[in-house]
């Protein structure tokens, strides 16, 4: 069974400051690991994906995140917050990464941007 | 856009009455996802499909059931709506020429009074 923790509900910053999301996962098998993002009212976008090649992965819009196997992680970065990164962000944990893939979710951290 | 559409977008309906929320999608994908999504919960995978008539259960399935007669359209059915079925509904598609990426439909709005 697999599963994922995002520890907290809410993270607050200022704009131009840090982002630092958290993921903490579990699995018995080697992880794909996700982060997606949903503005409201709308679907979930996928930000970037880990699936067993550069630990360290680049995605959309500025946000990176390193896989972490000695510490189960797959934390979310950028280093500069804008105004439009508010949204809830979502970490989620496949099984494989081929076909038929299903996905297990956290429980989504909502980013709030403090002009 | 990997050509997901949703219907309805959104629906409030009565207790107890059966309704079918439609996702169809344009660029003959094999995998088709139903997730629900509920604060404090994430999304939670009810049904998925891969294949025409091919379906099986995910995690919260209970008191869902699915059809899949096309390729196009993946159909979730309430038989008879309660209000813990008050959510909102993601339809998603994996795209095996996209890096087997999933991605999700807009959402359909579902209040069950």
């Amino acid at each position: 069974a697999q599963s994922v923790t995002q520890l907290g509900s809410h993270v607050s910053v200022s704009e131009g400051a840090l982002v630092l999301l958290r993921c903490n996962y579990s699995s018995s098998v080697p992880p794909y690991l996700f982060w997606y993002v949903q503005y409201p009212n709308q679907g979930l976008q996928l930000l970037l994906k880990y699936t067993s090649a550069a630990t360290l992965v680049k995605g959309i819009n500025g946000f990176e995140a390193e896989f972490k196997k000695s510490e189960t992680s797959f934390h979310l970065t950028k280093p500069s917050a804008h105004m439009r990164d508010a949204a809830e962000y979502f970490c989620a944990v496949s099984d494989r990464a081929g076909a038929n893939s299903k996905l297990t979710f956290g429980k989504g951290i909502t980013l709030s941007v403090r002009p | 856009d990997a050509g997901i559409t949703q219907s309805p977008r959104h629906k409030v309906t009565e207790t107890g009455t059966p309704v079918t929320l439609r996702c169809h999608q344009t660029e003959n994908h094999r995998y088709m996802y139903w997730y629900r999504q509920d604060p404090g919960h994430g999304l939670r995978l009810i049904h998925y499909s891969y294949g025409v008539k091919d379906t099986d259960k995910g995690e919260v399935s209970d008191g869902y059931s699915v059809s899949r007669s096309k390729t196009e359209d993946f159909l979730l059915t309430l038989e008879s709506a309660t209000s813990s079925q008050t959510s909102v509904y993601f339809c998603a598609i994996q795209s095996q020429g996209a890096g087997n990426t999933i991605y999700f439909g807009e959402g359909s709005w579902l209040t069950v009074v």
